[in-house]
Parts: structure tokens; sequence; C-alpha cells
């Protein structure tokens, strides 16, 4: 079955720090993948995507997250955390058997940006 | 910046009623989803609407669910006859083509099934 892990519930970071959310994946063929943010009394908003290409995709306010393939993860990244990202961030895939591209969700990581 | 649109945001009903949750997918998207998430748990697919018909649906949209467009604009998911365990936010969700683009995401109902 595919799937996608989010590991950690929560990730605690300073602002100002590095923050990495990570995620794995587990499909058959090459995967569609994306990152959904949750704020508060919002819905998702989209980050980024990977299709295909450079294995660095950058995406909406300073995110970027990182493909590899060996280790079948899609870790999203930012190099200085503000305590505005502070949120609710879901790895996604898309389901490769579905004919309306459907896609599977992580359970989600709430990350807490302290100042 | 266009948007998927929901209403209401959050909606209390009694067990075995009927409800129906509203969305106003972007406008030039053809690609119609919706998607719930129970308190606690993992965003889930319920069903995909292309071309006026069903094109896609998971196990948990039975016969109790039904989705409509009833005109160019509005996207709909009626639930005849409640029950406790459907008390989840609802998303609905759009996208231009199936393939590559992303899916974009209403603010969501919260549905409350007392």
């Amino acid at each position: 079955a595919q799937s996608v892990a989010q590991p950690e519930d929560q990730v605690n970071v300073a602002e100002g720090n590095p923050l990495t959310v990570k995620c794995t994946y587990s499909v058959s063929g090459n995967p569609y993948l994306f990152w959904y943010v949750q704020y508060p009394n919002r819905g998702l908003q989209f980050l980024l995507k990977y299709i295909t290409g450079d294995n660095l995709v950058k995406g909406s306010y300073g995110f970027e997250a990182e493909f590899n393939k060996s280790q079948t993860s899609f870790h999203l990244k930012k190099p200085s955390a503000l305590v505005s990202d502070s949120a609710l961030y879901f790895c996604a895939v898309r389901d490769m058997y579905s004919s309306a591209s459907k896609i599977i969700f992580g359970s989600g990581t709430r990350l807490s940006i302290r100042p | 910046e266009p948007e998927v649109t929901q209403t209401p945001s959050h909606q209390v009903t009694q067990m075995g009623q009927e409800v129906i949750l509203r969305c106003v997918p972007i406008s030039n998207h053809l690609y119609f989803y919706w998607y719930r998430q129970i308190l606690g748990q993992k965003v889930e697919f319920l069903v995909s609407f292309y071309n006026n018909e069903i094109s896609e649906k998971s196990e948990i949209f039975d016969d109790q669910f039904s989705v409509e467009r009833p005109d160019g604009s509005n996207f709909t998911l009626k639930i005849r006859s409640t029950k406790l365990e459907d008390s989840a936010m609802y998303f609905c969700a759009s996208s231009g083509t199936v393939t590559y683009n992303e899916q974009f995401f209403g603010p969501g109902t919260r549905l409350t099934v007392l």
C-alpha cells in the first residue's frame, strides 16, 4: 500500500534556527510528493511539490524540501524559522493507482517556533 | 488569488438528520474532491468528481453520502442520515488537471453530530 509517514508528532525550534520536518514515503514507481500546511481555522495550504527533476524543491514562505530516492524521504526544511511558521504540517503523496489522483496524507507534524 | 470556499464553517446536527456541505471550487478547475479529518486522525479521501460524475470513491463513501454539482459553481456533499461517527472536519478541494497539479483545499466545515 502506498503511504507517507511523519515520525514526529511535534517539532520545537527556536526562532532563527533552521527547521526540519521529516517525511518518508512508500510508493511503487516514481512518487509525486507534496507538503501542505494547516493554520488554525484555515484549510490545507499547498507549500510545494516534487514531481520530477531537481531534488531540492523550493516553495512558499521560504520553505524547501529535499527529495531523496535512496532514503525514500522528502523532508521539509527552512533555513531560519519564524514564529509565524508555527502550524500543522502534512506530507502527502499522490496515489499512483488512483484514476482521480487522490492524495494520501501523513498524520501531520505540529511545528512550534518559540521566540 | 483564487481560493476554494466552503460553507458553513461549522454545522451542528442531530443524529439521523440530513446535512449538506457546500463548496465553491476555483472557477477554472475541473476536478473536485471531498476529504474528511476526524479529530486527531489523518485526512482521508472520500470522493472525486469530474465531468459531472463520480470518478472515484473510498469505502467510507457509502450510500449515505452523495455529491452534486447543481450549477456551474457549487459542489455539494450530502449526508442523508448522519451518524455520530460522521463528526469530522470536511475539506473540499479542486484541481486544474488530474496528473501534475496540486489540489487546492478550502478552509473546511466542521460537522458535529449530536
